[in-house]
């Protein structure tokens, strides 16, 4: 992988349903990888920063995996609600910060 | 309230115009970065900068330039030879970290401002 790869481009999901999406990143000279939602007419948030391979983070109902080794992150959205709603980037590069695409989510009331 | 400040929201350029994008942060970041969105298209870099007086070429400078004069300050100007400029802009800083080989690393978050648009007409 040369670049920051993100799946799904898009998702919709019903309000309580439980969903994930998936960062790929290459694996060599790895050094972080950043999470960050992003409403629309607002600045990108930071989520997660996470550095080491096996790392699990967590906040409120989101939480990320990461797996360095093969070059992967996992964010999990549990019982989404509309106001999660944004597109979710992530990030990585050692000497520079590599965008990936985002996944747009809309949660359906 | 510290922040990253951008303008203007919004700027319409006629064809063969610069136009200067302004970006402030009063977070005292060393690091500085300009970033392009275009539909259905990630962040892509187009300069940054890590000190004062210093800045280095992203993936897409072409068209473009940057100053660094200020620690606080990091305009974008949007030359005439850019030859798709429509696009929203958004201006960035991070406290810097340095690599044990004097690169920069992507370990510090990254603060944006709200972002630019601008339209060619």
């Amino acid at each position: 992988i040369l670049n920051v790869e993100q799946s799904p481009q898009s998702l919709h999901v019903q309000e309580g349903d439980s969903t994930n999406f998936t960062c790929s990143f290459p694996s060599s000279n790895f050094y972080a990888l950043h999470w960050y939602r992003w409403e629309t007419a607002k600045s990108p948030e930071a989520l997660f920063v996470m550095t080491l391979n096996g790392d699990e983070k967590k906040k409120g109902r989101i939480s990320a995996t990461l797996n360095t080794k093969e070059g992967y992150s996992y964010l999990y959205i549990k019982g989404s609600q509309p106001e999660d709603s944004a597109t979710y980037l992530c990030h990585s590069g050692t000497y520079k910060y590599i965008f990936g695409t985002g996944t747009r989510l809309k949660v359906l009331a | 309230d510290g922040g990253i400040t951008q303008s203007p929201k919004y700027l319409f350029r006629k064809e063969g115009q610069n136009v200067t994008l302004s970006c402030e942060q009063n977070l005292n970041h060393d690091a500085m970065y300009w970033y392009r969105q275009d539909p259905g298209q990630g962040l892509r870099l187009i300069y940054y900068s890590q000190i004062v007086n210093d800045f280095q070429k992203g993936d897409i400078a072409e068209g473009y330039s940057v100053s660094r004069e200020k620690k606080e300050s990091f305009p974008l100007t949007v030359t005439s030879a850019q030859k798709n400029p429509t696009a929203f802009y958004l201006c960035a800083s991070s406290t810097l970290q340095m690599t044990g080989t004097g690169g920069l690393n992507s370990g510090n978050t990254i603060y944006f401002g709200e972002g630019s648009w601008l339209t060619v007409v």
